[in-house]
Order: C-alpha cells, then structure tokens, then sequence
C-alpha cells in the first residue's frame, strides 16, 4: 500500500511569488490536513479537507488555501510569498470518519528567499 | 483557544533509563492524543496514542497515561536504546476524527551510550 506523497520535495521561491504544494493521500483516505513546521513555532495546523470540502481551519491569513479533488488528492496553495512562509509543509491522510491514525508525507521544504 | 504545552524542550538520559515526557492541554473537549516521533529529516510517525476513555496504554517499551480532570498526559519510555534519539511531539484532537492536530512543540531526546 503506498503511503501519502507529497511533491515536489524542495522548492526555492522569491518573495511576492506563490506556490502550489501537492499531497496524494493513501487510497481510501479521504481527509487531509496541511500542517506548517518552522523551528520556531512547531507543528501548526493549516487546513483539513474531506470530500472535497474545507472542514477545519487554523489560524493562517488568507494567502494561505488549499483544495481537494474527487480522487481526494489536497493542492495547497500560498500566494505573495513572505520570507516567514519558509518552512517544511506537511500532509498527513486519515480516513476522516471516526478517530484513526493520521499518516503523514515526506513534506515540502520552501525556501523563500 | 486550543493549545498543548509540552516539557522538558529537550532530554537526555543514559542508554537503559527511562524518559518521561509531560504534556498539559486547555480544550476541554479533546478526547484522542497522538505521541508522534520525528528522527532528523523524516516524517513524523506515530508511535502511540490514547483516547479519553482510557487512562493508561502501553506497547511494549513506551506507555503513555492520561488524567483527564487535570488535562495532563504523559509519555514513558523504559531501557532506552539509541534508536530511540529524535524528536517526540504530544498532540491533542477534540474532534470525532482525528483529522485536525495539535501539536506540542517538541521535545529532543537524546540517548548517552
């Protein structure tokens, strides 16, 4: 069974731009949730998407959004790139019914410089 | 609003001691908690987790314990090996699944030989 991947793994982005981050969830899972690692803050939760649908969110500004699609792979989406949006992006995809274990990708690691 | 406190930020402990990981929450309706590792570079895994309904757990060298009442929780692991080196983050969902984390910001074990 494959596990959750998310491309591309590095990313280098000037400030001002955007950027979309991909997460492909493992099959049968139709949640995934975004979350932000930074030395400084931890690991901080984004957004969730289930069936297509934003269900939970953060507290992240506006430029930060995401979607998900009918095969339940999640796009995340940063526009006008601040240098603090560097960081390593995670994903992580569960079942979304009940309380079951969330697996999470490799991450994506953005550099703004 | 939602928030996990974690202590100590950093541990280290002989080869074949035990280490114990504190944990405190504030949402009262969080009823599921993932202890998750993080060695350099790699995604974070689960390593066990407890429900709210349950107040110890063990697997094998690692048990986690809950107090519901005083919103603490708690991760043991006894005879450390030097595999067991990395990053452990307690988490906190309050929702029916456990598609929205959050997330302790870390503590760094480290296992002298």
């Amino acid at each position: 069974k494959a596990g959750v991947t998310q491309t591309p793994r590095y990313l280098i982005k000037t400030r001002g731009q955007q950027v979309t981050l991909s997460c492909s969830p493992i099959s049968g899972h139709r949640s995934v949730s975004w979350y932000q690692q930074t030395p400084g803050q931890g690991l901080q939760f984004l957004f969730e998407y289930f069936s297509e649908t934003q269900r939970n969110k953060g507290n992240f500004p506006g430029r930060f959004s995401g979607r998900q699609f009918s095969n339940s792979r999640s796009e995340m989406n940063v526009s006008t790139l601040e240098l603090g949006d560097s960081a390593l992006y995670l994903c992580a995809s569960s079942l979304g019914t009940g309380i079951t274990e969330a697996f999470f990708g490799q991450g994506t690691r953005l550099t703004v410089v | 609003g939602e928030n996990v406190e974690q202590h100590p930020s950093t541990l280290s402990v002989q080869e074949g001691d035990s280490a114990v990981i504190k944990c405190t929450y504030s949402d009262s309706a969080s009823n599921y908690f993932p202890w998750y590792k993080q060695e350099l570079g790699k995604r974070p895994q689960l390593i066990i987790d407890i429900r709210s309904n349950v107040g110890e757990k063990k697997d094998q060298r690692i048990a986690v314990t809950l107090n519901k009442t005083a919103k603490h929780f708690s991760l043991h692991i006894t005879e450390t090996q030097p595999e067991d080196s990395a990053v452990y983050f307690c988490a906190a969902s309050g929702y029916s699944s456990a598609s929205k984390i959050i997330f302790g910001s870390g503590t760094r074990l480290s296992i002298r030989p």
